[in-house]
C-alpha cells in the first residue's frame, strides 16, 4: 500500500526566513506526489504536483518541492516565508489504476510564521 | 473558490440520528471524493463515485453510504451516529475518474459535531 509520512507536526519559522516540510513516501509502483495546503477554515488546495519529468516542481506562491527517488522524499521549501503561509501542509501520493484514483494524505504540518 | 459547494457548514445532531451531507462538484467534473478528516486520524478517503457509479471504496464505515445523483450531485448518509464520528467532512471533484492531471478540488467541508 501507498503512504506518506510527514516527519513533523508543526513548525514555526521566522518571516522572511526559509523553511522546509519534509515528506518521505512509501510506494511499490508508479509515483505521483503532491503538497496541499489547507488555510484556516478552508478547502485544501493545490500548492504542486510531480506526475513525471523534471524532479524539481514549482507551485504556487513561491513553493517548490524536488522528488528524491533514491531517499524516497518529497520535501517542500520556500526560500521566504510570509505571515500569510501560516497554514497546514499536507503531502500526498495517488494511487491510480482501473479507473478509479484518489489521495492518500500525511497526518500534516502546521507551519506557523513569527513576525 | 474551488467551485465545489457543500452543506451545511455546520451541524451539531445527538448519538444515533442520521445526517445527509451535500455536496455539488465543479461544473464538468464527473467524479466526486469523500474525505474525513478527524484530529486522530488526520485525512481519510472514504469513497470515490464517477459519474453515478461508485468507483473506489476506502475506510467507510458499514453505517455511513453515499451515492451520486444524475446531474452529478452526491450525498453522503451517516446513520447511528456515534460521538467518534464528529470530524469534517470534505468533498472533492476532478474532471475524470482516473489521475489525469492529479488535482482534486476540495470544498469547503461540513463540520459535524455529534453531541
Amino acid at each position: 500500500a501507498q503512504s506518506v509520512t510527514q516527519l513533523d507536526s508543526q513548525v514555526p519559522v521566522f518571516e522572511e526566513a526559509p523553511v522546509e516540510l519534509r515528506c518521505n513516501y512509501s510506494s511499490s509502483v508508479s509515483v505521483y506526489l503532491f503538497w496541499y495546503v489547507q488555510y484556516p477554515n478552508q478547502g485544501l488546495q493545490l500548492l504542486l504536483k510531480y506526475l513525471s519529468g523534471s524532479t524539481l516542481v514549482k507551485g504556487i506562491n513561491g513553493f517548490e518541492a524536488e522528488f528524491n527517488k533514491s531517499q524516497t522524499s518529497f520535501h517542500l521549501r520556500k526560500p521566504s516565508v510570509h505571515i500569510s503561509d501560516t497554514a497546514e501542509y499536507f503531502c500526498a501520493t495517488a494511487y491510480s489504476g482501473a479507473g478509479s484514483y484518489q489521495l492518500t494524505f500525511g497526518k500534516g504540518t502546521k507551519l506557523s510564521v513569527i513576525p | 473558490d474551488s467551485g465545489v459547494t457543500q452543506t451545511p457548514k455546520h451541524l451539531i445532531t445527538a448519538t444515533g440520528q442520521r445526517v445527509t451531507l451535500r455536496c455539488s462538484p465543479r461544473s464538468g467534473d464527473l467524479s466526486v471524493y469523500w474525505y474525513q478528516q478527524s484530529l486522530d486520524q488526520g485525512l481519510q478517503f472514504l469513497i470515490q463515485y464517477y459519474n453515478g457509479e461508485e468507483r473506489a471504496k476506502g475506510n467507510i464505515l458499514e453505517r455511513f453510504s453515499a451515492q451520486q445523483f444524475p446531474d452529478l450531485h452526491s450525498e453522503l448518509n451517516l446513520s447511528s451516529l456515534e460521538l467518534g464520528d464528529s470530524a469534517l467532512y470534505f468533498c472533492a471533484s476532478s474532471a475524470r475518474g482516473g489521475l489525469n492531471t492529479g488535482e482534486l478540488f476540495f470544498g469547503e467541508g461540513s463540520r459535524l459535531t455529534v453531541l
